[in-house]
């Protein structure tokens, strides 16, 4: 069954650095998204991307991040420079049908910031 | 998007069914209700949607009132593995500056004991 790769499972970085958390959506979906889950609290949306380009964005998406679809297969979110309160499970999920079609989710990159 | 309501916990015996309850008084004839589950902390997976009409996969059944501004989720069988938090939402059809985000809530965590 075809399923949502992301990677790493796990990064611990020190404050101030960047990181890129990578995503392969499955082969034939259009739409993608990044969602962050802190410890203990609910699963928040931060960005669809279609087209290759943002659709959507949430407050919490600020200047700090970015994402992009760099080689039609990876999607990958960047967040500039880390911050303590960006410590979280960061989930990627995609779908073929964006008015009913299912989000399949990755496994989720966990990251610590430092 | 549609707020929805649910209770913050629930209990299942094993091989009983669970029925889980969502509020959602405040959803638009476009608008579909969708069922997800996280387990510890995986990504979230995907159960169920439907519109008007009761509809009913390998994992659970979903039944929407007449008036759809409540639903319930059957899971049959419950499995100790079933023990998860679960989501009801109510998903934003495309549209103006909407491309099928999901807006999670604090979900019911569902406990399956022996």
């Amino acid at each position: 069954e075809p399923e949502v790769t992301q990677t790493p499972s796990h990064q611990v970085t020190q404050m101030g650095q960047e990181v890129i958390l990578r995503c392969v959506p499955i082969s034939n979906h259009l739409y993608f998204y990044w969602y962050r889950q802190i410890l203990g609290q609910k699963v928040e949306f931060l960005v669809s991307f279609y087209n290759n380009e943002i659709s959507e964005k949430s407050e919490i998406f600020d200047d700090q991040f970015s994402v992009e679809r760099p080689d039609g297969s990876n999607f990958t979110l960047k967040i500039r420079s880390t911050k303590l309160e960006d410590s979280a499970m960061y989930f990627c999920a995609s779908t073929h049908r964006v008015l009913t079609g299912e989000l399949f989710f990755g496994e989720g990159s966990r990251l610590t910031v430092l | 998007d549609a707020k929805t309501t649910q209770p913050p916990s629930m209990d299942c015996a094993e091989g009983r069914a669970a029925n889980l309850p969502c509020n959602h008084s405040t959803i638009s004839g476009n608008e579909y209700v969708y069922w997800y589950r996280q387990i510890h902390s995986q990504g979230p997976q995907y159960i169920i949607h439907g519109l008007k009409n009761n509809e009913t996969n390998e994992m659970a059944s979903l039944i929407i009132t007449e008036d759809r501004k409540s639903s319930t989720l059957i899971l049959p069988h419950a499995t100790l593995r079933d023990t998860a938090v679960y989501y009801c939402i109510v998903r934003t059809p495309l549209g103006g500056t909407s491309y099928g985000k999901l807006t999670f809530g604090q979900g019911t965590i569902l406990t399956v004991h022996p």
